[in-house]
């Protein structure tokens, strides 16, 4: 069983669409991250947080993609204008603490029409 | 950037067969990870590598860090159908924290 639960499972949204993905950890963790991974392509860093701030981010993740953790539990990814190369699956993960192991979700599959 | 490269790409062997897949980064190694993923799952941890030299092993699957060669290799002993999957090797880019990059993955496939 994953350690991290992600909903939906699958996402089907129009192009330009708002869309929220979500991750509930089972226990209290103060590092996490969300990964995205293309059909066909590697899984690519998104961004990480920390303490309730992003710590860091990739080039990916441009003004259409924002993260919170609104009520000390869920972690939310939001895409504000979803475009078709947003297709992909969207992973969140945690961390026990510095340099240990990502432990990952299984995963939202996003499919932009 | 940092890349991981790994090979072969795809691998099927025969069940009961030893088989090895490798990882090689462009830049220094600063720790590496093995994960593991089904077609439409998850990533599973596998093992993490953090010094030269260093092999850990977890059932029929080891792992080996070749710090100087920035490589790393995994290698399982007498496949079976449950290690099929996309294993994936790790590594922090520049050690930068959470940035963790991935190369493209090995897709096994053993055969029974």
């Amino acid at each position: 069983e994953p350690e991290v639960t992600q909903t939906p499972s699958h996402q089907v949204t129009q192009m330009g669409q708002e869309v929220i993905l979500r991750c509930v950890p089972i226990s209290n963790h103060l590092y996490f991250y969300w990964y995205r991974q293309i059909l066909g392509q590697k899984v690519e860093f998104l961004v990480s947080f920390y303490n309730n701030e992003i710590s860091e981010k990739s080039e990916i993740f441009d003004d259409q993609f924002s993260v919170e953790r609104p009520d000390g539990s869920n972690f939310t990814l939001k895409i504000r204008s979803t475009k078709l190369e947003d297709s992909a699956m969207y992973f969140c993960a945690r961390e026990d603490r510095g340099n240990s192991p990502l432990h990952f979700g299984n995963g939202t599959r996003l499919t932009v029409t | 950037s940092q890349e991981l490269e790994q090979s072969p790409q795809s691998l099927i062997v025969q069940e009961g067969k030893n088989l090895t897949i490798n990882c090689t980064s462009s830049k220094t190694l600063y720790g590496l990870y093995w994960y593991k993923q089904k077609y439409g799952e998850g990533l599973i941890f596998l093992m993490m590598l953090q010094k030269g030299g260093e092999e850990k092993s977890h059932e029929k699957i080891t792992a080996k860090l070749d710090e100087k060669k920035q490589q790393s290799s995994l290698h399982i002993t007498a496949s079976q159908p449950s290690h099929a999957g996309i294993y994936l090797c790790g590594a922090y880019d520049g050690g930068s924290q959470g940035n963790l990059i991935f190369g493209k993955g090995t897709k096994l496939s053993v055969k029974p």
